[in-house]
């Protein structure tokens, strides 16, 4: 099936710092979400990203579908402890309907205070 | 308060011996998935329902069965499970699209299976 390559697999940073994250496929997608796993939970929608080229901020996370629509990154900007977590790229295929999405592997976030 | 539970949250057993895993929601979704998680293989689709009496198989269906008697009701069912199927499980539900953004997945809490 479809696979996305989600990068890096895990990230040691300290507290402030900035993170960048990103996802490619050989596969063109619909949508791209961004998914954040907080230990013990399933995972909430962080980001959705609708047409190529968008770029979408919450708060202090931003993410852009790229302009081939076979990519996607997400960037955290100065960060904090609770931003530790495992978040993943999501990517919906061009002809499939809403049940389907592709996950990526996940980024393991760790932050030292 | 809308959610999506599953239980049970945690579960050991031993091979061939058949389980189920409820999940439900309550907020009349019509679509309804399973999925696996996996250490560095993400979150893999095993089946999903698009309204009642309606399921088709993900991408890793293999092992797995799943009913669709009731719209809020979804379990996932292992006949006869193996130490591979050892995995933590997530359901999720989401609405019927309307438009040409395809609504939120919400996901359970998840259950972390173990197979001996």
């Amino acid at each position: 099936g479809q696979q996305l390559n989600q990068s890096p697999q895990s990230m040691f940073i300290q507290e402030g710092e900035d993170v960048s994250m990103n996802c490619t496929s050989s596969s063109i997608f619909n949508t791209w979400l961004w998914y954040k796993q907080d230990p013990g939970e399933g995972p909430v929608l962080l980001i959705a990203l609708y047409k190529a080229g968008e770029l979408t901020s919450n708060g202090r996370l931003t993410a852009q579908f790229g302009i081939t629509r076979k990519d996607s990154f997400l960037n955290i900007s100065a960060s904090i402890p609770s931003d530790v977590g495992i978040y993943f790229c999501a990517g919906q295929p061009l002809v499939q309907g809403a049940q389907k999405l592709v996950f990526g592997q996940g980024t393991r976030l760790t932050i030292n205070p | 308060e809308a959610q999506v539970t599953q239980n049970p949250r945690y579960l050991i057993t031993v091979t061939g011996k058949k389980l189920t895993v409820t999940c439900s929601q309550n907020m009349n979704h019509e679509y309804m998935s399973w999925y696996r998680q996996d250490p560095g293989l993400g979150l893999r689709q095993i089946y999903y329902s698009m309204n009642v009496e309606v399921t088709d198989k993900g991408d890793v269906p293999e092992g797995y069965k799943v009913s669709r008697k009731e719209k809020r009701n979804f379990p996932l069912i292992l006949e006869s499970p193996s130490p591979n199927q050892t995995s933590l499980y997530f359901c999720a539900s989401t609405a019927r699209s309307r438009g040409y953004r395809p609504p939120e997945q919400f996901f359970g809490p998840g259950t972390r299976l173990t197979v001996l």
